[in-house]
């Protein structure tokens, strides 16, 4: 079946410094959402990849879809410390979409 | 807009009692619903999801089920709580895959 990996699994950075995670699926992806869960809280949808080599901002944050569509990265310039929680990826095209296995972001200030 | 409305909040519940968990959401038709379980600092585990009434699939064995009685219901049940039943459960709706998530706020549930 689809496996979505992501990594690291873990990455603590300084305040101000940059940070990216990576997502890799085995099976090419009709579409690629990247969520946030702060720490205590629920998921929350960041944004939507659908096209190959789709290159999307949101202010510090950069996401990219893979021209072969198994691949997607996010990327925080200058993290803050409100960057922190853990960021999913999720694709798929069917009635459900698989989650990544998530990469936890610790600022250090 | 659409919300969506998940509770309790928290539970805590002895091996062996029943659960039901339900989820509602306002202000859109036939969306899609999901069950997800999450434990302590891990991934989400799909369980459940359904894309109509009385339309279930579910993805992984357990002592769980779910039921969707109104379109816009979806309920997560047991009947026998296991220790390993403890985790931070999520619904969630979408308008297809196609579309973003919405998760609801969850229930951390711990079985003692």
């Amino acid at each position: 079946g689809q496996q979505v990996m992501q990594i690291p699994q873990y990455q603590h950075v300084q305040e101000g410094e940059d940070f990216t995670t990576y997502c890799n699926s085995s099976t090419t992806l009709s579409n690629i959402q990247w969520y946030k869960q702060r720490p205590g809280g629920h998921p929350v949808f960041l944004i939507q990849l659908v096209k190959s080599g789709e290159v999307k901002k949101q202010k510090r944050l950069t996401f990219q879809f893979g021209e072969a569509k198994k691949n997607s990265s996010l990327h925080i310039t200058a993290t803050q410390t409100t960057d922190v929680g853990t960021y999913f990826c999720m694709g798929g095209g069917n009635e459900k979409l698989t989650f990544g296995t998530g990469t936890r972001l610790t600022i250090i200030p | 807009s659409q919300t969506i409305h998940q509770w309790p909040a928290t539970l805590v519940q002895p091996v062996g009692s029943p659960l039901s968990l339900e989820c509602t959401v306002e202000g859109t038709s036939n969306p899609n619903l999901y069950w997800y379980r999450q434990a302590a600092g891990r991934g989400l585990q799909l369980l459940f999801y359904s894309v109509g009434i009385g339309q279930i699939s579910s993805e992984v064995p357990q002592n769980l089920s779910a039921s969707r009685p109104q379109d816009r219901q979806f309920i997560l049940s047991s009947k026998k709580l296991l220790l390993s039943d403890s985790g931070f459960y999520l619904c969630a709706w979408s308008a297809g895959t196609n579309y973003g998530y919405t998760f609801g706020s969850g229930t951390r549930l711990t079985v003692v």
